[in-house]
């Protein structure tokens, strides 16, 4: 069946980078998109970027700009996302999930259909 | 930034239809999409492309946009249906998506 599974929950200190994988399966991943999405305890849902698995193409939240990087494995069929200089308010339970791309002025995708199980990422000194 | 904007909290009783908005200034222009999240979970994608339903979520919701607002509405909640609610877009440029702010619905 269509699952993506992220890596193991971190323990990063102030500064200090992390990064996260998701493996997919079941389904081609060269032909959609994968987001990251995170969540801060108790807060809303915050979109961070996405990657076009196909072409390696990215867009980033400005958010995020300056610290993001996703990139993908095609061979592994796993995309990565790597967030730099971490601070306590990093602490949130990180995302990924896949969306079919949709040609269309009104909007680039079907929506994200797939969710990985997330990862939990807790910054502290 | 851009900025969709939802009301906080939105309560009904079982069988009522509920109806959750979400405003913003491209929504005319680009599709909304319609995630639900129940505690402690990952959300599940309930409309996308403004009104179109995945397979698996159940027909009493749909969704519609016009103008510069988008709404949920499932039409006899039930307990079940309880969870928190995005809308997510994409400002005009088409560059920049972001989730609402979430709508906490109660069904009691």
């Amino acid at each position: 069946q269509v699952q993506l599974v992220q890596s193991g929950a971190e323990v990063k200190k102030p500064g200090a980078s992390v990064k996260v994988s998701c493996k997919a399966s079941g389904y081609s991943f060269n032909d959609y998109y994968m987001h990251w999405v995170r969540q801060a305890p108790g807060q809303r849902l915050q979109w961070m970027g996405w990657i076009n698995a196909g072409n390696g193409n990215t867009k980033y939240s400005q958010k995020f700009q300056d610290r993001i990087t996703i990139i993908r494995d095609t061979s592994a069929s796993t995309a990565y996302m790597e967030l730099s200089s971490l601070r306590s308010e990093d602490t949130a339970v990180y995302y990924c999930a896949r969306e079919e791309p949709l040609v269309s002025l009104f909007g680039s995708g079907r929506g994200m259909d797939v969710w990985g199980q997330g990862t939990t990422v807790a910054v502290s000194s | 930034s851009y900025e969709l904007t939802q009301p906080p909290s939105v309560s009904v009783s079982p069988g009522q239809t509920a109806r959750i908005t979400c405003s913003g200034d491209a929504l005319p222009k680009k599709y909304a999409y319609w995630y639900q999240q129940k505690s402690g979970q990952a959300p599940v994608l309930v409309i996308h492309e403004d009104s179109k339903r995945p397979s698996g979520i159940p027909e009493r919701f749909s969704g519609f946009s016009s103008r510069t607002m988008a709404t949920l509405i499932i039409s006899g909640a039930q307990v079940e249906d309880e969870a928190d609610y995005y809308c997510f877009s994409t400002d005009i440029s088409g560059n920049h998506r972001v989730f609402g702010g979430g709508t906490k619905l109660t069904v009691l």
